[in-house]
């Protein structure tokens, strides 16, 4: 079965510094990759998505988050981080192959972003 | 596209009372997912349906716990009797099949058990 961690569970940066927040993931197979943002009392939306080919990817709102098949990794990165950043941020795996089960999302536990002026 | 509905938003209730929480996904989703969110587990997949049926309910946790699909556009899942450890916030998700994967959340239902 798949997992994922996401080994910071708070990471404080300065508002204008970049951000990297890691995530490694385990399984047998290339997998598909997720990153999602969770502002408080919201539900959680795609920053962005990897399932083949380049291996950096772009997502919403300035983010990307770059693939390295030989560290089981997909960390994401900011170049310059808003205050309006702030939430929380998950790392999703799902699995290739046939079937439905495709569909079904492994979570990270998530990582707290936190933005000072 | 009005994107995942969930109601209600919030919902309190006392320990051994019934609750139902209900979900509208996207129209032409035909997967959709609940999920349960604490501050202990993270976010936990309880169980998933496919065109209306069940397909992996082995995260639900126990019997007090039950979901429904009777049709393409409603949901709901069921907690009889509930219990103050079942408080949290509940996600519903959908995503259609031939896509790209991503699963759309709805707001979550924030769930206090006293």
């Amino acid at each position: 079965a798949q997992s994922v961690t996401q080994p910071d569970i708070h990471i404080t940066v300065s508002e204008g510094a970049s951000l990297e927040l890691r995530c490694n993931y385990s399984y047998g197979a290339t997998p598909y990759l997720f990153w999602y943002v969770q502002s408080p009392g919201q539900g959680l939306q795609l920053l962005l998505k990897y399932f083949s080919g380049d291996t950096l990817v772009q997502g919403i709102k300035g983010f990307e988050a770059e693939f390295k098949r030989s560290q089981s990794s997909f960390n994401l990165r900011k170049p310059s981080v808003h205050w309006s950043d702030a939430a929380e941020y998950f790392c999703a795996v799902g699995r290739t192959g046939g079937g439905g089960s495709n569909y079904k999302l492994t979570f990270g536990k998530g990582t707290l972003l936190t933005v000072n002026p | 596209d009005a994107g995942v509905i969930q109601s209600p938003r919030h919902e309190v209730t006392e320990m051994g009372q019934e609750v139902t929480l209900r979900c509208k996904p996207i129209s032409g989703h035909d997967y959709l997912f609940w999920y349960r969110q604490t501050m202990m587990r993270g976010l936990e997949l309880l169980i998933y349906f496919n065109n209306n049926v069940p397909i992996d309910d082995s995260g639900m946790p126990e019997d007090r716990f039950s979901a429904k699909m009777p049709n393409a556009s409603f949901s709901t899942l069921k907690i009889q009797p509930s219990e103050p450890r079942d408080s949290a916030v509940y996600f519903c998700a959908s995503t259609s099949i031939g896509g790209s994967y991503e699963q759309y959340f709805g707001p979550g239902t924030r769930l206090t058990v006293t």
